[in-house]
């Protein structure tokens, strides 16, 4: 079976930074991913992890512990336009388990 | 732009009344997922499908059926709507090219409501 969490919601400031943890349990690992989703709208790629370490991408970056079964994903800068559902998914063989999602929302 | 088409994008429809959802793709990936998204429950998938005929159930595979006659359609149907099926329901497929991750594309999601 598949058990990932995440926190439900996060608030946070224009500029600031926020960091979104993901702990995980599954029954296979075959990498992790972060996905952003706007309100209304499909979740896209942000990033992938598959060995321990940090992955970083402009004002995002990510870091996973694959002994503790944890990540993180880390919004530097943060926009307005950062508001959104984070998504935390493991792949396991042919399929994506996903997390139920954080809800960030940025205050001017 | 992973050339996704769901439809259709919104229906309404009575308790007990069937409904398909299609996910037609335009590049032939191999394969192609269906999940649904809740409050408070994320994504979790349905069904999946790795080839033409080739399918299989998810967490949440009870009450849906899928089929996939050509590479480049996946159909999802509820035989017979409940409430509880009411729900957004997205399509995604993995492109499985050299250096394929598992990396998921989603359509732009298929809003169901079920009274």
């Amino acid at each position: 079976g598949q058990n990932i969490d995440q926190p439900t919601e996060m608030t946070a400031t224009e500029g600031a930074i926020v960091q979104i943890n993901c702990t995980y349990q599954t029954s296979g690992f075959n990498g992790l991913f972060w996905y952003q989703q706007h309100a209304g709208e499909a979740p896209t790629f942000l990033s992938y992890n598959v060995l321990d370490g940090l992955e970083e991408k402009g004002r995002f970056s990510s870091f996973l512990s694959r002994s503790k079964g944890y990540s993180y994903l880390l919004l530097k800068e943060l926009q307005m336009k950062d508001s959104a559902s984070y998504l935390c998914a493991v792949r396991d063989d042919y399929k994506l388990s996903f997390g139920a999602g954080t809800t960030v929302t940025v205050r001017a | 732009d992973a050339g996704i088409t769901q439809s259709p994008r919104h229906k309404v429809t009575e308790t007990g009344t069937p409904v398909t959802l299609r996910c037609h793709q335009t590049e032939n990936h191999r394969y192609m997922y269906w999940y649904r998204q809740d409050p408070g429950h994320g994504l979790r998938l349905i069904h999946y499908s790795y080839g033409v005929k080739d399918t299989d159930k998810g967490e949440v595979s009870d009450g849906y059926s899928v089929s996939r006659s050509k590479t480049e359609d996946f159909l999802l149907t509820l035989e017979s709507a409940t409430s509880s099926q009411t729900s957004v329901y997205f399509c995604a497929i993995r492109k499985g090219l050299a250096g394929d991750t598992g990396e998921l594309f989603f359509g732009e999601g298929s809003r169901l409501t079920v009274l």
